[in-house]
């Protein structure tokens, strides 16, 4: 399959830990890439690799991948944190590239 | 710092053609593999197709909604990346970003084109 799939939307009390997840079965063999992406604007890389945040990215991100699913953790949520999150992989040939649906994270 | 200026979009019509240009600075263009990344409104991301750099043979993959109609190519002596597209389906309306990429991680984004297909 090439398709990885996420939860429409999440909830997380302000300063408390939320875990987005994805699956796939390209998760099996590629690592999951995460972005954030706020209204308006271009979406940002906040994790990739088996758990690496680009610069300017908080410590508070943080990425890990289990078999066929990978997951974004933010520990300790800020308001600024609400966005949409989006992971992407290669498929199973490693030749093309896909998303999952997005996640809408709201920080109440 | 890496930039990344996408222009071109527009209003087209139904079965119309439309060249999007993307002006690559900060980084080796040569070097770097580009994507295009689209995003129809109000809904998720969608990965259009990824031009590897010349030295890594240049090769160009699409993805199924847009193969054969899409064609993406890059000028390495001026940096800009194209995005042409023809046979245009209002379903392709969408806000097109440029992207590179790595491995399938996609660093950097421009701000993003909208190309509105309508008759």
């Amino acid at each position: 399959s090439s398709e990885l799939t996420q939860d429409p939307a999440v909830s997380v009390a302000l300063g408390q830990t939320v875990r987005i997840t994805c699956q796939g079965d390209s998760l099996r063999k590629y690592y999951a890439s995460w972005y954030q992406q706020k209204p308006g604007q271009a979406p940002v890389l906040v994790i990739y690799g088996k758990n690496n945040r680009p610069s300017g990215i908080p410590d508070r991100f943080s990425g890990s991948s289990s078999g066929n699913t990978a997951s974004l953790t933010i520990t300790g949520a800020q308001a600024e944190d609400e966005a949409d999150y989006y992971c992407n992989s290669r498929d199973s040939s490693g030749n093309h590239v896909v998303f999952g649906g997005g996640t809408k994270l709201t920080v109440l | 710092e890496v930039q990344l200026v996408e222009s071109g979009g527009g209003l087209v019509k139904p079965g119309g053609s439309l060249r999007l240009s993307c002006a690559a600075s900060g980084f080796s263009f040569s070097n770097a593999w580009m994507s295009w990344v689209r995003q129809a409104p109000g809904k998720g991301l969608e990965w259009v197709g990824r031009i590897k750099s010349k030295t890594d043979g240049g090769t160009r993959d699409y993805a199924a909604p847009v193969k054969g109609r899409f064609t993406i190519s890059r000028d390495d002596s001026k940096n800009p990346l194209y995005l042409q597209m023809s046979s245009l389906k209002t379903e392709d309306t969408a806000v097109y970003y440029c992207t590179t990429i790595v491995r399938g991680v996609i660093y950097y984004w421009g701000q993003g084109t909208l190309v509105t297909v309508s008759s």
